[in-house]
């Protein structure tokens, strides 16, 4: 079983659209977690750490569910420029990153 | 100026090459990665390195070695390239002291022909 799964994607939505990812991890032990962007052909960018509590950036609000390993993002208000592909990513000695999906915003 | 940088950004090269791919960093970060990315398979770590005397193999390390020069230089070879080689590589850094973030370089594409 791969560490980290997300789904398969893509997702194609209209701007202004309210878009969930999901993700589950396999590693219990796991301690720490972030979602990453990235744009085509580019760097893996830092979007936001996941906390247990839940956190929210902006448009951006990031859950960790540690019973279920399951970590999720919404972005809300969806912008053109959100179109990339986002990683969600858990730390063990290194990091275990998912294979991402991409998301396309419309207008 | 970039925090991570790497060289070349554009490589090809023959099979059987020797070929070093090179990461410098100005973050003051002790970690160093190398990661390649292929389409459909995601990021896979080849080597990491938590200070310059400690190199670690990742989950890819076959025909690939490392070498940390100082705490901000970490370099990829391929001793004889081959085409399964040809992927997107990038070098991250991180603080660690309790703390995971990565950060990236923007990438280095190579094609082994």
């Amino acid at each position: 079983r791969k560490e980290v799964e997300q789904d398969p994607g893509p997702f194609n939505v209209p701007e202004g659209a309210t878009v969930a990812f999901n993700c589950t991890y396999s590693n219990s032990a796991s301690q720490s977690f972030f979602w990453y962007r990235q744009d085509c052909r580019k760097e893996p960018k830092l979007l936001m750490s996941v906390y247990s509590s839940g956190n929210e950036d902006g448009r951006f609000t990031a859950q960790l569910n540690r019973a279920s390993q399951y970590i999720s993002l919404l972005i809300r208000d969806s912008k053109l420029s959100d179109s990339a592909t986002y990683l969600c990513v858990v730390a063990g000695y290194a990091l275990n990153f998912g294979k991402g999906t991409s998301l396309l915003v419309t207008p | 100026d970039a925090d991570v940088t790497q060289t070349p950004r554009n490589r090809i090269t023959k099979t059987g090459k020797r070929i070093m791919l090179e990461c410098s960093q100005t973050k003051g970060h002790d970690r160093m990665y190398w990661y390649r990315q292929d389409p459909g398979l995601g990021l896979r770590l080849i080597y990491y390195s938590f200070d310059v005397k400690d190199i670690n193999k990742g989950e890819i390390s076959d025909g690939y070695s490392v070498s940390r020069q100082a705490q901000a230089k970490f370099s990829l070879s391929l001793e004889s390239a081959i085409p399964n080689q040809t992927a997107l590589y990038f070098c991250a850094t991180s603080a660690g002291k309790g703390t995971y973030e990565q950060y990236f370089g923007p990438g280095t594409r190579l094609t082994v022909t």
